[in-house]
């Protein structure tokens, strides 16, 4: 069973379309988030969401559009694709941990979008 | 300057030698200090974790900490050829919403 799936792992897609991105952990987590990883390995936050509720809403276009219908799912639509989008996605959870930042996230297997 | 820096490497060590990866972040309030490890084409995945400062042993694996200095490192004993990954040094504060902020990462190459 896999903790944290993304689908789909692929997506090829022209400039100037919408799609979306599905993510869903089995871990009982509260928190899920999406990060981003350019061509240079660099692995970077975007948004994460508590219990439904988003936290972190970091300088992302607002092409980008997370949305969590429940605390297990966490699904991410762009639109208006662009080539710099081109990257792997991934989706994480974590269980929140109210002392320091003691959350250990664990990492789906990353959706590879190509902007074509 | 970078929130986390790492040598992108690539690190090249003989099979059965110690690798010691290194990593200094900016933020002094960081509390929380994590090790992944990342194939090609594969997702993160931890392998250690660490919050106060001096050494947490597991297996094969130590991490090292020292706040004062900003430093956290992750040494691999007895390195594999299959250890070859890059490995990502991440930092995380709860005042910041429990992010995590990653290094740029090091590659590892272990010779056989």
């Amino acid at each position: 069973d896999t903790a944290v799936s993304q689908t789909p792992k692929y997506l090829v897609t022209q400039m100037g379309n919408d799609k979306s991105i599905k993510c869903e952990q089995n871990l009982g987590h509260d928190t899920m988030y999406w990060y981003k990883q350019d061509s240079k390995k660099f692995l970077k936050i975007m948004f994460s969401y508590n219990n439904k509720e988003l936290i972190i809403n970091e300088t992302v276009p607002n092409r980008f559009s997370p949305k969590s219908p429940d605390k297990a799912h966490l699904n991410l639509h762009i639109n208006s694709l662009e080539l710099g989008d081109s990257a792997v996605y991934f989706c994480a959870s974590s269980q929140e941990v109210r002392q320091a930042a003691k959350n250990i996230q664990y990492f789906g297997a990353g959706t590879r979008l190509s902007v074509l | 300057q970078k929130e986390v820096e790492q040598n992108s490497g690539p690190l090249s060590v003989p099979e059965g030698a110690i690798a010691s990866l290194n990593c200094t972040y900016s933020d002094r309030g960081s509390q929380s200090f994590f090790w992944y490890r990342q194939y090609s084409g594969k997702s993160p995945e931890l392998i250690m974790f660490i919050y106060s400062n001096g050494d947490k042993e597991d297996g094969r694996f130590t991490a090292q900490l020292n706040k004062a200095s900003q430093y956290v490192s992750l040494l691999i004993r007895d390195s594999q050829p299959s250890d070859s990954a890059t490995y990502l040094c991440a930092v995380g504060r709860k005042s910041s919403g429990d992010k995590l902020t990653f290094g740029t990462g090091t590659r590892l190459a272990v010779r056989p």
